[in-house]
């Protein structure tokens, strides 16, 4: 059964300071990994998706790495901004199952 | 940019009460999704449906829960007998259908804004 871990649970930095984002997963036969922010009572926005053959993904501030061997993705956001703070979500997708499994955030705060 | 929209927003209802929370997922989409996340814990898999029929349900996804898609547009979870554990948001979610024949999608999955669901 697929595992999903983000460490550390919670984040505070100040503006401009880079963040680094971990998720862990404890089967590597992925199909991709998706990375989603969630503001406070609202749903999920998709930030980017990594396919299982990728390495790394980018947009803009962000950019995504993936190492399946080791079970490990990061999310890297450049330059942070105070509209940067929410929880961010990593879920990975296994095609056995056609659904996500998700960890259990990451929640950022970016002081101005 | 098209998304995926629920319906309503929130929703209170007294326990032992039915419950039918409704999505319209983005049009062109083929796969879609229901998610839940109870206050303060993980989003959780309920089920994924394609070609009018469940590809794969969770053990939360017993028999007082049932999906449909009544018509071209809609995609309604219904909860026939609510239970007080089962105050949650519920996310709706769709993706494509990637080409090439492939039967799973490898497309982003892309959440409605959810519904608030209290059972009192």
């Amino acid at each position: 059964k697929q595992e999903v871990t983000q460490i550390p649970a919670a984040l505070s930095v100040p503006e401009g300071e880079n963040l680094v984002l971990n998720c862990s997963f404890t089967d590597s036969a992925i199909y991709n990994l998706q990375w989603f922010r969630q503001d406070p009572g609202k749903g999920l926005t998709s930030l980017l998706l990594i396919q299982s053959s990728q390495r790394e993904q980018t947009s803009g501030r962000l950019n995504a790495s993936l190492d399946k061997s080791s079970g490990r993705s990061t999310l890297y956001i450049a330059a942070s901004q105070p509209g940067d703070s929410a929880t961010y979500l990593c879920a990975a997708f296994k095609a056995a199952g056609n659904k996500l499994t998700f960890g259990g955030g990451t929640r950022v705060l970016v002081k101005p | 940019e098209p998304e995926v929209t629920q319906t309503p927003s929130h929703q209170v209802t007294q326990m032992g009460q039915e419950v039918i929370l409704r999505c319209v997922p983005i049009s062109n989409h083929l796969y879609f999704y229901w998610y839940r996340q109870i206050l303060g814990q993980k989003v959780e898999f309920l089920v994924s449906f394609y070609n009018n029929e469940i590809s794969e349900k969770s053990e939360i996804f017993d028999d007082q829960f049932s999906v449909e898609r009544p018509d071209g547009s809609n995609f309604t979870l219904k909860i026939r007998s609510t239970k007080l554990e089962d105050s949650a948001m519920y996310f709706c979610a769709s993706s494509e259908w990637a080409r090439g024949g492939r039967i799973y999608s490898n497309q982003p999955q892309h959440f409605g804004d959810g519904t608030r669901l209290s059972i009192l």
